[in-house]
């Protein structure tokens, strides 16, 4: 059983569309991350979420932690194929401070 | 600034025989290591962690072991590679609290054949 579920696990979508990816867990974390992985490269790191509650905006991507830091979203407003890529969450959950628990990841594909 | 280092980038190997894979961390000191695997476009399944030399910590029972000779230095081994084996496999670090992140080496495309 996965503790940290995405969802969808695959979305493809037309450039200039929204989007939401969804990460779920019934553990509670003290942080959530977000990461974006290429073909053949390691992941990385988009933003970290500590507070039940907080809204963080990176230009058109918009990262939320839930109200019982439970769960996290990630919304792209008018994606470009540049946002193409594995978006991976990855949790610490409370009691638990050296390692990262990773979410199944979300494979976006924007078409031209 | 810090870099990570990870080699090689690809690697094909005959069932049976043996692994070392390195990953070196440049411009910190007492970082925390950690080694990845991941099937294809699929989420990490941490293998091995250290918070110091010679301090290795298992996550999953397998044909696989980690050391750490050296402060920024991580070694993941196997004395005889199984199928199974095949993946990407990733080196991580991160300085301390795990909430700053991880950084992440551009991995090691392992085929076992």
């Amino acid at each position: 059983t996965q503790l940290l579920e995405q969802s969808p696990q695959f979305l493809s979508i037309q450039e200039g569309e929204n989007l939401t990816v969804y990460c779920n867990s019934s553990s509670v974390f003290s942080s959530l991350q977000w990461y974006r992985q290429e073909p053949g490269e390691g992941p990385v790191l988009l933003v970290t979420v500590v507070t039940g509650g907080e809204v963080k905006k990176l230009k058109r991507l918009t990262f939320q932690f839930g109200d019982a830091r439970k769960d996290s979203s990630l919304h792209i407003t008018a994606a470009q194929p540049g946002d193409t890529g594995l978006y991976l969450c990855a949790g610490v959950l409370s009691g638990s401070a050296r390692q990262l628990t990773f979410g199944s990841g979300t494979q976006l594909t924007v078409l031209p | 600034s810090q870099t990570i280092h990870q080699w090689p980038a690809t690697l094909v190997q005959p069932v049976g025989s043996p692994l070392s894979l390195e990953c070196t961390v440049e411009g910190t000191s007492n970082p925390n290591l950690y080694w990845y695997r991941q099937a294809a476009g699929r989420g990490l399944q941490l293998l091995f962690y250290s918070v110091g030399i010679g301090q290795i910590s298992s996550e999953v029972p397998q044909n696989l072991s980690a050391s750490r000779p050296q402060d920024r230095q991580f070694i993941l081994s196997s004395k005889k590679l199984l199928l199974s084996d095949s993946g990407f496999y990733l080196c991580a670090w991160n300085a301390g609290t795990v909430n700053y992140g991880y950084t992440f080496g551009s991995g090691t495309r392992l085929t076992v054949v």
